[in-house]
C-alpha cells in the first residue's frame, strides 16, 4: 500500500460544483502539503500544514480551502470549481528535513 | 511568487548520451533538491544539496549547489531509457524554510 494515498485519482466535474480531494498518510509525518501541477509551470504550493492546528497559505491559495482532520489526513476543497482549476493535484508529507513524499496525484477536470 | 526557472524545458537524447540541466532562482536558497517524476506518479527525491559549492552523486546522477546559492545543476551520465521523466529542482526559500518551491521542470526523453 502507498504511504501517501490520494482519493479520488481522477475526477470530472462541472463549473460551480464543490469538490474535495482527500489525502491520508501512514508515514507518521507532521507536515503535509497540497500542490497543483500544470504543464510548463511545475508544481505550485496551495496550502501546507505542520500539525492539526496549523494551516498556512501557499503561493496560489485563492479558490481553495483545506482541512487537517488528523495528523494523517489533509483534504483540499474547491468550493466552486472553475475550468482553470483543471490540473493534477498532489499531496505530500515531510519530516521537515527537506525531502517531500508525494502521493500518486489526483487529476481533476472542470468542464 | 517565487519561481525557479529550469532549462532546458525538454530534451530528446539518444541512449548513452550525457544530460545536463540547470535551475536558477532570483532568491537565495539554502537547500537544493532534485526530484524525478515518472508518468502517472508523484515526484521522488533523487539528490539533496545543503551547502554552497557542494557536489553530490547518486549513481549516474551528479548535482551541484551553485556558489551563488541561486542555482543548481543536475547531470546524468550514460542515459538509459528508464531515465525518462520530468526532473524538478526544488528548495525552501531561505527566509521561510517552510515552503518548498518547485521549478518548472525539464522533460527528458531517451531514444533507444
Amino acid at each position: 500500500d502507498a504511504d501517501v494515498t490520494q482519493t479520488p485519482r481522477n475526477r470530472i466535474t462541472k463549473t460551480g460544483k464543490r469538490i474535495m480531494l482527500e489525502c491520508s498518510q501512514t508515514k507518521g509525518h507532521d507536515r503535509m502539503y497540497w500542490y497543483r501541477q500544470d504543464p510548463g509551470l511545475g508544481l505550485r504550493l496551495i496550502y501546507y500544514s505542520f500539525d492539526v492546528k496549523d494551516i498556512n497559505k501557499g503561493e496560489i491559495s485563492d479558490g481553495y480551502s483545506v482541512s487537517r482532520q488528523a495528523q494523517a489526513k489533509f483534504s483540499l476543497s474547491l468550493e466552486s470549481a472553475i475550468p482553470n482549476q483543471t490540473a493534477l493535484y498532489f499531496c505530500a508529507t515531510s519530516l521537515g528535513t527537506g525531502e517531500l513524499f508525494f502521493g500518486e496525484g489526483s487529476r481533476l477536470t472542470v468542464l | 511568487g517565487q519561481q525557479l526557472n529550469q532549462s532546458p524545458q525538454s530534451m530528446f537524447i539518444q541512449e548513452g548520451e550525457d544530460v545536463s540541466m540547470n535551475c536558477t532562482s532570483s532568491s537565495i536558497f539554502n537547500t537544493w533538491l532534485w526530484y524525478k517524476q515518472e508518468p502517472g506518479e508523484g515526484p521522488v527525491l533523487l539528490i539533496a544539496l545543503y551547502k554552497a559549492g557542494e557536489l553530490t552523486s547518486n549513481g549516474r546522477l551528479t548535482a551541484q549547489f551553485g556558489i551563488t546559492r541561486k542555482d543548481s545543476f543536475l547531470n546524468i551520465s550514460a542515459s538509459i531509457p528508464s531515465d525518462v521523466g520530468i526532473y524538478f529542482c526544488a528548495g525552501p526559500k531561505s527566509n521561510t524554510g517552510n515552503q518548498f518551491y518547485f521549478g518548472t521542470g525539464t522533460s527528458l526523453t531517451v531514444i533507444p
